[in-house]
């Protein structure tokens, strides 16, 4: 069964730093593209970072560009979010999602809240 | 501003079919890109409900099916059930923003 568990999230200051991570389970971690996913208070999903399979081509959103950076470590079927220069408007709950033909698979989401 | 375009809000009575459209343009669902549906019930993760513009996973009642058509996709539901309330969004990929998935704005459906 494939398995993606966020974790990292709490209450951070504006100007703070954050670093999410998602264990994957259940699949070949290795062998496919990730991305993180953001949903603000109310509001829709929002694409903030890709890292293909190899980790060697990395893109983000315009919102987060210069602030956040995604990696992987393949050999522990990790996932990462460093989340540097925090914002009000960065608080969401932030997924990580696996990319495939047959769609995108979901974690549960960790809670990001950015305030004084 | 969403890539894609979905009505912001539906209803529909216990029993009714509703269709739920997303709107994109040549650089995404008229480019050929796949289209895949989720389902977010409230508090909850997004869960893949119609991948490929028309499958569905396994688990996932036949009530509800996708198509795409040009530039657009839609997600019908019938036999509309009180558990069917939630949020729909509609996800692709764009040739302009390599990688990125572009999702709609969602659609909360409401089951009157």
């Amino acid at each position: 069964e494939v398995r993606l568990v966020e974790s990292g999230g709490g209450l951070a200051q504006p100007g703070g730093s954050l670093r999410l991570s998602c264990a994957a389970s259940g699949f070949t971690f290795s062998s496919y593209e990730m991305h993180w996913v953001r949903q603000a208070p109310g509001k829709g999903l929002e694409w903030i970072s890709y890292i293909s399979s190899s980790g060697s081509t990395i893109y983000y959103a315009d919102s987060v560009k210069g602030r956040f950076t995604i990696s992987r470590d393949n050999a522990k079927n990790s996932l990462f979010l460093q989340m540097n220069s925090l914002r009000a408007e960065d608080t969401a709950v932030y997924y990580c999602a696996r990319d495939g033909a047959s769609g995108w698979y979901w974690g549960q989401g960790t809670l990001v809240t950015v305030s004084s | 501003q969403s890539v894609l375009t979905q009505p912001p809000s539906m209803s529909g009575a216990p029993g009714q079919r509703v269709t739920i459209s997303c709107t994109g343009s040549s650089s995404n669902i008229g480019a050929g890109y796949d289209v895949h549906w989720y389902q977010q019930l409230p508090g909850t993760a997004p869960k893949l409900l119609i991948y490929g513009n028309s499958n569905r996973p396994s688990g996932v009642p036949d009530r509800f099916s996708g198509s795409k058509s040009g530039t657009s996709a839609s997600l019908a539901i019938t036999g509309l059930q009180a558990e069917d309330e939630a949020d729909y969004y509609c996800q692709s990929y764009d040739s302009s923003l390599s990688g990125r998935g572009v999702f709609g704005g969602g659609t909360k459906l409401t089951v009157l």
